[in-house]
């Protein structure tokens, strides 16, 4: 069974940074690409960043670019989001998912980690 | 703004038929790029439920289908039954952002 299991969100102060983490099982993490998306309180879904594979080549959203870094430990199963100069609108739910392709579709998504943004 | 439309809310009565639709531009839709469907549950994550504009993964009923001409798209549920109840989202890649965009999302009522 293929589970995605974020970690590591929780309140920063605005301008502060964040890493979360997802923890990939169920399938041969190294052989796909993966995504983060985001969803703010009573929002829509937002797609912020994608991480290749095998290669770790990254594209991200204006909204983010700049800021945010994802990575991925495919030793480790593992995608990362770093998130640095944190504001109050990158508060939400932080999802990864897993593509099918490059930036084609999603077919397994975690089940979220919060992040709450203050100043 | 989304650069795919849906309309914020549809509803229908058990057993009926609904369509929400996705309208997209040049730049996603008209460009040919696919479109696919995520339903989501309040306090849940997104499943997917079309892919490739009318593709059912396993486990998804075939009263659920999808279609796509053009810039639009729509996703039709036929037999309403309670558990439809739920958020649900269109996704295609735009190739004037490069990358992918959802739709703003549309809450289908079951009266």
């Amino acid at each position: 069974e293929v589970l995605l299991v974020e970690s590591g969100g929780g309140s920063v102060q605005s301008g502060g940074s964040l890493r979360i983490s997802c923890a990939a099982s169920g399938f041969t993490f190294s052989r796909y690409s993966m995504n983060w998306v985001r969803q703010a309180p009573g929002k829509g879904l937002e797609w912020i960043s994608y991480v290749s594979s095998p290669s770790a080549m990254t594209f991200y959203a204006d909204s983010v670019k700049g800021r945010f870094t994802a990575s991925r430990d495919d030793a480790k199963n593992s995608l990362y989001l770093e998130m640095n100069s944190l504001r109050d609108e990158d508060t939400a739910v932080y999802y990864c998912a897993r593509d099918v392709a490059v930036l084609r579709f999603f077919d397994h998504w975690g089940q979220g980690t919060l992040v709450s943004v203050s100043s | 703004q989304s650069l795919l439309t849906q309309p914020p809310s549809v509803s229908g009565a058990p057993g009926q038929r609904v369509a929400i639709s996705c309208t997209g531009t040049s730049s996603n839709l008209g460009a040919d790029y696919d479109v696919h469907w995520y339903r989501q549950v309040p306090g849940k994550a997104p499943t997917l439920l079309i892919s490739a504009n009318n593709n059912r993964p396993s486990g998804v009923p075939d009263r659920i289908s999808g279609s796509k001409s053009g810039t639009s798209a729509s996703l039709a549920i036929t037999g309403l039954q309670a558990e439809d109840e739920a958020d649900y989202f269109c996704q295609s890649y735009d190739r004037s952002l490069s990358g992918v965009v959802f739709g703003g999302g549309t809450k289908l009522t079951v009266l």
